[in-house]
């Protein structure tokens, strides 16, 4: 198993330009989620998917779209960027209730956007 | 609402001696209770959980008893290594889709 993919793990970006962060989990997870990591600040949810289908927004979802379209892709995209949106961005999947209980997060190696 | 708190960081050992890096939690029901490490340039990974009261998780020497009583779930290794030097996050989940994050604590360890 891959477990949680990212691509890319480095992007530059200018203010206004859009692009879509990449993520997918081969474990067949039915939840998935985005984070951002900023310095002092810990993990902040963005977005995130209790299966196929069903997104939800997390504690900053503005200026960032999901979907999940598949049980094993969830992408991020940013609208226009911006400098605010400087960040290393991880995406995490769990299992929720499909057999292991505890709710455990697998991660992925992240992406490490600036936006200029 | 849910939430997790611990000790702020830097914190900076030498090698073999003892860590601690306090957790406590605040949340309805009968939370599982993590710790995650990340490494430089990493994502975060499990370290260890422990699922309901009194249980003790332990992984790679390191160890932590989820303590109903005190709503703590603090880490602890009895000789720590340069190869620990991490980002740990202790975290909590009610049983859904959402897992609460502590802040991190950075660690240092100087040979």
């Amino acid at each position: 198993n891959a477990g949680v993919t990212q691509t890319p793990k480095f992007q530059v970006l200018k203010t206004g330009q859009s692009m879509t962060l990449q993520c997918a989990q081969d474990m067949n997870h039915e939840y998935m989620s985005w984070y951002r990591q900023d310095p002092g600040m810990g993990l902040r949810l963005i977005h995130y998917s209790v299966g196929a289908g069903i997104t939800d927004q997390g504690e900053v979802p503005n200026g960032y779209n999901v979907s999940r379209s598949t049980t094993e892709d969830f992408p991020l995209r940013l609208l226009s960027a911006a400098p605010s949106q400087t960040s290393v961005y991880f995406c995490a999947s769990n299992p929720g209730t499909s057999g292991r209980g505890s709710y455990e997060q697998y991660f992925g190696p992240g992406t490490r956007l600036t936006v200029t | 609402g849910n939430s997790v708190t611990q000790m702020e960081g830097p914190v900076t050992l030498s090698e073999e001696a003892f860590l601690t890096i306090n957790c406590t939690y605040t949340a309805t029901g009968y939370p599982s209770l993590f710790w995650y490490v990340q490494y430089p340039g990493e994502g975060l990974q499990l370290l260890l959980k422990a699922t309901k009261a009194d249980d003790k998780g332990s992984n790679k020497g390191f160890e932590a008893t989820y303590r109903k009583e005190t709503t703590s779930f603090h880490l602890e290794k009895g000789s720590v290594q340069v190869s620990d030097s991490a980002v740990y996050f202790c975290a909590l989940n009610t049983g859904g889709f959402k897992t609460i994050f502590g802040a991190g604590t950075r660690l240092f360890v100087k040979a």
